[in-house]
């Protein structure tokens, strides 16, 4: 299942609201989760189950989609949100990630 | 507190052999799949393999038939063995904890390894 993400980066002040897209495929139902990778960091994880928040994670994230069309928003960008997002598609094997989004700030 | 931490990274020359290894804690280890994820120097995340907790594996194409999977649940690590190594098996690789819904919940801080004459 191939996971196609956009845009491929995003530059926004602090405070706007930034919308990232992940299209899949093929139906993947909820399997469908996102991550945080900071420069020199591993990826954290911030949703799973395509809206499920992960404990720890601010509320300002947030994940929605079913099926092959999905949503990652922050709802108020923060100077520490800077940071590359992938998607991660956990329906069949092989699993796959998207290509990235690269969010900056103004 | 969860806990992943690999070890074993280093220089190899094409068709070498190496062993990565992970060390897991803070969890009952044999109740969860564990995952290796690699990444290419500037590029982004791959899926390498997935160990149950019963031991059978899934493998990605690209690694299938050179690189294996296992682990000791006594002793709550997991290790690749990774052998006919290529160039383009350079990558820093990630030990992750399967979560819900597939996710990888809990992430090592990697292990780099390059394959190189």
């Amino acid at each position: 299942i191939q996971m196609t993400q956009s845009p491929s980066s995003v530059s926004a002040s602090v405070g706007a609201r930034v919308t990232i897209t992940c299209r899949a495929s093929q139906d993947i139902l909820v399997w469908l989760a996102w991550y945080q990778q900071k420069p020199g960091n591993a990826p954290q994880l911030l949703i799973y189950a395509a809206s499920s928040l992960q404990s720890g994670v601010p509320s300002r994230f947030s994940g929605s989609g079913s099926g092959t069309d999905f949503t990652l928003t922050i709802s108020s960008l923060q100077p520490e949100d800077a940071a590359i997002y992938y998607c991660q598609q956990g329906s069949t094997f092989p699993r796959t990630f998207g290509q990235g989004t690269k969010v900056e700030i103004k | 507190e969860v806990q992943v931490l690999e070890s074993g990274g280093g220089l190899v020359q094409p068709g070498g052999s190496l062993r990565l290894s992970c060390a897991a804690s803070g969890f009952t280890f044999s109740s969860y799949d564990m995952t290796w994820v690699r990444q290419a120097p500037g590029k982004g995340l791959e899926w390498v393999s997935v160990i149950y907790g019963d031991g059978s594996n899934t493998y990605a194409e690209s690694v299938k038939g050179r690189f294996t999977i296992s682990r000791d649940n006594y002793k709550s690590t997991v290790d690749l063995q990774m052998d006919s190594l290529r160039v383009e098996d350079t990558a820093v690789y990630y030990c992750a904890k399967v979560g819900e819904s597939s996710s990888f919940d809990h992430w090592g801080q990697g292990t780099l390894v390059t394959v190189s004459s």
